[in-house]
């Protein structure tokens, strides 16, 4: 069985500060995915960014950076300089590595960003 | 192109009566995945389509749930004598991913808010 464990509920910042979401996943599955999502108070998932398990490098796009480490089963997702914009709830999501590709999804983490 | 698109935004309806949910998926993608949140349960798989492939329907709560699709583009998500704890926003989503391809990424319509009173 796939689980996603987001251990933060909500984190409220204030603008320009940088902020780190968690994101801790369990598969026995030795191909799967990660994504993060963002959902904004409009209510529709944006997609942000797809990981496969046999790619460990971490990515940087923007103001937006995530670190994905197998031996602590992490997918962090750090963004810099927070701005109000940032203000959503945060999924993070695993996927097996074959063509039924349903998402297990975390709790989700409410970001606040105060001005 | 146009997003994966849903109808109707909102619904309102009363214990027992039946709904009906519609996706319009992005054109050309030819995985269509039913998820649903609410405030208990978070972000819950209900069933995904693959082109011609019978559908996994391992996520749907209980009989009164069922979905189809329609001629590999369309579908639509029925709730049979909705009870109170259907109530919930029914996300659709689409992917370029056909069997056998590498998976590709879902993308998300803005969701149907669904009350049961």
């Amino acid at each position: 069985a796939q689980k996603v464990t987001q251990a933060q509920t909500e984190i409220s910042v204030v603008e320009k500060e940088d902020v780190t979401l968690d994101c801790v996943y369990e598969t026995r599955d030795t191909t799967y995915y990660l994504f993060w999502y963002k959902q904004p108070p409009s209510g529709e998932l944006v997609f942000l960014i797809r990981r496969n398990s046999f790619d460990e490098q971490n990515e940087i796009s923007g103001r937006y950076s995530w670190n994905f480490q197998k031996s602590t089963s992490s997918f962090n997702f750090t963004i810099t300089a927070s701005q109000v914009v940032d203000s959503a709830v945060y999924f993070c999501a695993l996927s097996p590595g074959e063509a039924n590709s349903k998402l297990t999804f975390g709790k989700g983490i409410t970001l606040s960003v105060r001005p | 192109g146009a997003g994966v698109s849903q109808s109707p935004s909102n619904k309102v309806t009363e214990k027992g009566k039946d709904v009906e949910l519609r996706c319009d998926p992005i054109s050309g993608h030819t995985a269509l995945y039913w998820y649903r949140q609410s405030l208990g349960q978070g972000l819950e798989f209900l069933i995904y389509f693959q082109g011609n492939s019978a559908p996994d329907k391992s996520g749907l709560p209980s009989d009164r749930f069922s979905a189809e699709r329609t001629g590999g583009s369309v579908s639509t998500l029925t709730i049979q004598r909705t009870q109170q704890e259907d109530s919930a926003v029914y996300l659709c989503a689409s992917s370029l991913a056909t069997s056998g391809a590498p998976l590709d990424t879902q993308y998300f319509g803005p969701g149907t808010r669904l009350t049961v009173l």
